[in-house]
């Protein structure tokens, strides 16, 4: 029962456009989302995060968007850059305890 | 240490052997989690402890796997007879807040 998903495994962008990572997840009792990118050989870093009573949230290049309706969630990165390049990953949580990952998304950033 | 730290950070055994993986989280976190993630899969949690809670074993995959958190802080999962299925990397985050998990870098198990 994967109840997070991310359905590309990889995305190749060019250096300077923007990177779409996207999420859907199934528990509508999910009230917490979170991006976090992993390079290898280290653990996942926190990178972003949203509460199930926002829309958007903005930091910096990144940017994540909630859409509660369809159980989606996107990260964008704008411009890319190409240390951008990692593992990302979409994480959910229900009412502030374990995480629900997604299988990972392969960003590429080519310079 | 400033951050959550894992050992060994490789660990090779044979089939039938038991390991033990150790986390030490930041200081002062009260939570701790365990997780691991297969080849090209994303993370499976395993188990979570808060406080003086009776931790959340939910996500332990068999009876083979029991984790135990000394004294609030220092965490370590065992896995007795490990299978060939067991291997993967295994990850341990703290956090002090809900939502606020930081991670350590992994112990990757490889059993042969």
């Amino acid at each position: 029962d994967q109840q997070v998903k991310q359905n590309s495994p990889s995305l190749s962008v060019q250096e300077g456009r923007i990177s779409i990572l996207n999420c859907d997840y199934t528990n509508s009792m999910f009230d917490y989302f979170l991006w976090y990118k992993k390079y290898p050989a280290e653990g996942p870093t926190f990178l972003i995060s949203i509460s199930s009573i926002k829309d958007k949230n903005e930091d910096g290049r990144f940017t994540v968007f909630l859409n509660k309706s369809a159980k989606h969630l996107s990260l964008h990165i704008v411009p890319s850059q190409p240390g951008d390049s990692a593992v990302y990953f979409c994480a959910a949580s229900d009412r502030g305890s374990r995480l629900t990952f997604g299988e990972g998304t392969q960003l590429t950033v080519n310079p | 240490g400033a951050g959550v730290s894992q050992s060994p950070s490789n660990k090779v055994t044979e089939k039938g052997k038991d390991v033990e993986l150790r986390c030490d989280p930041i200081s002062g976190h009260t939570a701790l989690y365990w997780y691991r993630q297969s080849l090209g899969q994303g993370l499976e949690f395993l188990i979570y402890f808060q406080g003086n809670s009776a931790p959340d074993k939910s996500g332990l995959p068999s009876d083979r796997f029991s984790a135990e958190r000394t004294g609030g802080s220092v965490s370590t999962l065992t896995i007795q007879r490990t299978q060939q299925e067991d291997s993967a990397v295994y990850l341990c985050a703290s956090s002090l807040v809900p939502n606020g998990q930081f991670f350590g870098p992994g112990t990757r198990l490889t059993v042969l």
